[in-house]
């Protein structure tokens, strides 16, 4: 079963608003980290915080993370049609390897 | 730094047909993954090396088997070829064994279908 869910499954905006996106955890975690996949590509890593964070910035993402309700969300500010794209959260709850969420698909329209 | 590089980019087989799916990085990474992605279902992990010499088991191995052929390369090979597994087939890299810590390198992946 997967370890994160993204919420919602999908996202649409016009450009310049702010795009909020979920992810909820099952089990305890060391890391949460965000990765972003263009139509096609691979995925790129955007950002990592670690159970003791509650809140990361890098650029114009931020992240936070509530380890009591086990859940994560991404905020991209002035969303720009280039970030069209899916999100995916991916937990360490089992160890060593990654277990990635399903993810949201983000549209911005320009 | 070509990062991480699959052949092939796309492959059509039948079912019961056999090949290889290859990934190399030029990174100096120690860890390295293989994923299957199919829609709706996010990226699963099929097998991982830690390190050169080393190869384990992810949540979903079977109908494969890898090869980690030195540092630099960790091939993906399909014995008997099933329609299930007609997948978007990703390789990714990290510096380091606790992928929890680590960024991940992706390649652009192998879209496969199996007839």
């Amino acid at each position: 079963s997967q370890q994160g869910e993204e919420d919602p499954q999908a996202l649409s905006i016009q450009e310049g608003e702010n795009a909020t996106m979920n992810c909820s955890y099952k089990t305890s975690i060391n890391n949460l980290q965000w990765y972003r996949q263009n139509s096609g590509r691979g995925l790129v890593h955007l950002i990592l915080i670690r159970s003791n964070e509650r809140e990361k910035h890098s650029g114009r993402l931020r992240v936070t993370l509530d380890t009591s309700k086990k859940s994560s969300s991404l905020l991209i500010t002035a969303s720009r049609a280039a970030d069209t794209a899916s999100y995916f959260c991916a937990t360490d709850a089992r160890g060593a390897n990654l277990i990635f969420g399903k993810g949201t698909k983000l549209s911005v329209k320009p | 730094n070509a990062g991480v590089t699959q052949t092939p980019k796309f492959q059509v087989l039948k079912t019961g047909q056999s090949m290889t799916l290859q990934c190399a990085q030029d990174m100096n990474h120690n860890s390295m993954y293989w994923y299957r992605q199919d829609p709706g279902m996010g990226l699963r992990l099929i097998y991982y090396s830690a390190s050169e010499g080393t190869t384990d088991k992810g949540e979903v191995p079977n109908g494969y088997n890898v090869s980690r052929l030195n540092k630099r390369e960790f091939s993906l090979r399909l014995e008997s070829a099933a329609p299930s597994q007609t997948s978007v087939y990703f390789c990714a890299s990290a510096m380091g064994v606790l992928a929890g810590e680590e960024t991940q390198y992706f390649g652009p992946g192998t879209r496969l279908l199996v007839l």
